[in-house]
């Protein structure tokens, strides 16, 4: 079985800063993939960053970037120059390639708090 | 449709009472996945299809729960004899590959067992 592990419930950010959220994973398939989503308070899933396993090169996209230990199996969010916006819930996940580790799990979150 | 839609949007039923709710998935998409959010958690696992195979249902929590898909298209999900603990956002997501592209979420269905 897959699981996801995000320790920081809750994390606190000046506008403009960078921040980092944190994320531990534990698989036994060779090949998996590891996502991050922002859940505002509106609901809705909103999909950030990808990383695949054998990806040499962490994955970035646009003030997000992924800090990809492999052999830790931690796949950490860094948001860099905090807006208010973006303020919300965000999910670590990973899908595996092997039987139940198809089916995409989820950590159980933690909220970011963007203050002015 | 652009995106996956998923209806209702809200749904208040009476305990004991069954409910469907539908989820369309982006055209093309073979993977299909279900979960459940209670206020202020994460997202939990309910069931998950991927084209023709037999789905992943080791996320369904009781028998009260199923879920069916007719081929790569629309899917819907029963719960019967609703009970309050029911009371959650139901979430749909779709993506087109197994492994590594990611899933994109529907709206959810918020339901509400009273």
């Amino acid at each position: 079985a897959q699981k996801i592990t995000q320790t920081q419930p809750g994390m606190f950010v000046q506008e403009k800063e960078a921040v980092t959220l944190d994320c531990t994973y534990d698989t036994s398939d060779q090949s998996y993939g590891l996502f991050w989503y922002k859940q505002p308070s509106s609901g809705e899933m909103i999909f950030l960053i990808y990383q695949g396993s054998y990806d040499e090169q962490n994955a970035t996209e646009g003030r997000y970037s992924l800090n990809f230990q492999k052999a830790r199996k931690s796949a950490n969010l860094v948001i860099s120059a905090s807006q208010l916006g973006d303020s919300a819930m965000y999910f670590c996940a990973m899908r595996g390639t092997s039987g139940s580790a198809r089916q995409l799990t989820f950590g159980s979150g933690t909220q970011l708090t963007v203050l002015p | 449709g652009a995106g996956v839609s998923q209806s209702p949007s809200n749904k208040v039923t009476e305990k004991g009472k069954d409910v469907e709710l539908r989820c369309d998935p982006i055209s093309g998409h073979t993977a299909l996945y279900w979960y459940r959010q209670r206020l202020g958690q994460g997202l939990e696992f309910l069931i998950y299809f991927q084209g023709n195979s037999a789905p992943d249902k080791s996320g369904l929590p009781s028998d009260r729960f199923s879920a069916e898909r007719t081929g790569e298209s629309v899917s819907t999900l029963t719960i019967q004899r609703t009970q309050q603990e029911d009371s959650a956002v139901y979430l749909c997501a779709s993506s087109s590959r197994p492994d590594n592209t990611e899933a994109f979420f529907g709206q959810g269905t918020r339901l509400t067992v009273v």
